[in-house]
């Protein structure tokens, strides 16, 4: 079957590094950010997320910053795993429940 | 509780077919989504519906409509399918941005190849 993420950016990182993922949105309306996790053959999985009032949340070795005056997200994870690796996507939401994914960012940890 | 569950897994179709892709819910969601993924790339919504009766445009709507039958299903019609309609079609659920938990489920997916 088809491999997900096959043409999206890789970000490769050593295990027990931590990982930074980056996300830039274009809404400045969107009031809600949250991170999903994509393994391959599998629907999307939820990570963190964050409203526009915040500019930082910590979740267990995962943490969401964002920054409005650039239109930026990003996840940290930390202590990457082997089974960390997966493609990463970031998604904003905004008033009428409309959900916009990004690009995506494919994270492979390696020994 | 089994979540968002999509039917059918998988289908080919022929150029011209028609075609319902079904979703169920039983979270008691408000808010019901319709995604594409074409191999190797990312999401992008077809259709959403904030609430039962209402449905709304996502970024890639031509070709597809949608019915959101009652609070637990959407689904997702191809009337003429085309060859550039070959995806993975993903439906997910939200409970609602005003509730304090932003997490959308997702289904497991439909793999649909149009020959």
């Amino acid at each position: 079957g088809e491999s997900v993420g096959l043409h999206l950016p890789t970000l490769s990182v050593q295990e027990g590094d931590n990982s930074i993922i980056n996300c830039a949105y274009s809404n400045s309306a969107s009031d809600y950010f949250i991170w999903y996790k994509q393994e391959s053959g599998k629907g999307p999985q939820f990570i963190i997320d964050i409203r526009s009032n915040m500019d930082k949340r910590q979740g267990q070795r995962v943490t969401v910053l964002l920054n409005k005056t650039v239109k930026h997200l990003s996840l940290q994870i930390a202590a990457t795993q082997p089974g960390d690796s997966a493609v990463y996507f970031c998604a904003e939401g905004g008033p009428t429940d409309k959900l916009i994914f990004g690009t995506g960012t494919r994270l492979q940890v390696f020994p | 509780n089994a979540g968002v569950t999509q039917t059918p897994k998988f289908q080919v179709l022929k150029t011209g077919q028609s075609m319902t892709l079904q979703c169920a819910q039983d979270m008691n969601h408000n808010s019901m989504y319709w995604y594409r993924q074409d191999p190797g790339m990312g999401l992008r919504l077809i259709y959403y519906s904030a609430s039962e009766g209402t449905t709304d445009k996502g970024e890639v709507p031509n070709g597809y409509n949608v019915s959101r039958l009652n609070k637990r299903e959407f689904s997702l019609r191809l009337e003429s399918a085309a060859p550039s309609q070959t995806s993975v079609y993903f439906c997910a659920s939200l409970i609602s941005r005003v509730q304090a938990n932003t997490e959308a489920f997702f289904g497991q997916g439909t793999r649909l190849t149009v020959v």
